[in-house]
């Protein structure tokens, strides 16, 4: 079951823009997680918020949860074109033993 | 350095000739996990382990085992492989469970005729 749901499936923008993707989710979390994944390569750790934070910065990320919604956003600031890649949220469950990731979000920063 | 490391990288099989895809992690982690990813339906998971010895069944468990005799090795064993198992695969480890930052592998592409 894919428990997280990310919009849109696909983004393309040009350098300098800021790009936002959401993910929207069906159960009670412990933790969302945004991972970063460049062609058919290993997912890449962006940053993790806890059910009781809103909003996390990382360099030129933002993270926002909403647990009412059950959705959380991920702003990429000031995009570069090594930005381009698929971007997935994941959430735990299973009492945190199991993660389920999102459909994912293709970003296409164009120089 | 700190990684998760898979081998083979590719691999192409034939229907029924059983293969192992090995992992292993050089960070103590207890929680180790395997996923596979299909276009169009993302990453799912297949078998975890909170340690040694505890294995559990993810979302698409059918056609894999897994063991977990040491603490850095979660070795994905496909007994007798079907084309429907083409995939790409990812084995992943984290501190303690699923709620952590998980480190990926570099992924296993598995072809099946």
């Amino acid at each position: 079951s894919q428990q997280g749901e990310e919009d849109p499936q696909a983004l393309s923008i040009q350098e300098g823009e800021n790009a936002t993707m959401n993910c929207s989710y069906k159960t009670s979390i412990n933790n969302l997680q945004w991972y970063r994944q460049n062609s058919g390569r290993g997912l890449v750790h962006l940053i993790l918020i806890r059910s009781n934070e809103r909003e996390k910065h990382s360099g030129r990320l933002r993270v926002t949860l909403d647990t009412s919604k059950k959705s959380s956003s991920l702003l990429i600031t000031a995009s570069r074109a090594a930005d381009t890649a698929s971007y997935f949220c994941a959430t735990d469950r299973n009492a945190g033993n199991m993660l389920t990731f999102g459909g994912g979000t293709r970003l296409m920063v164009k120089p | 350095e700190a990684q998760v490391t898979q081998n083979p990288r590719y691999l192409i099989t034939v229907t029924g000739k059983k293969l192992t895809v090995t992992c292993s992690q050089n960070m103590n982690h207890e929680y180790m996990s395997w996923y596979r990813q299909d276009p169009g339906l993302g990453l799912r998971q297949i078998y975890y382990s909170m340690n040694v010895e505890v294995t559990d069944k993810g979302d698409v468990p059918e056609g894999y085992k897994v063991s977990r005799k040491e603490k850095r090795n979660f070795p994905l064993i496909l007994e007798s492989p079907s084309p429907n198992q083409t995939s790409l695969y990812f084995c992943a480890s984290a501190t303690r469970t699923g709620q952590d930052t998980q480190y990926f592998g570099p992924g296993t592409r598995l072809t099946v005729l």
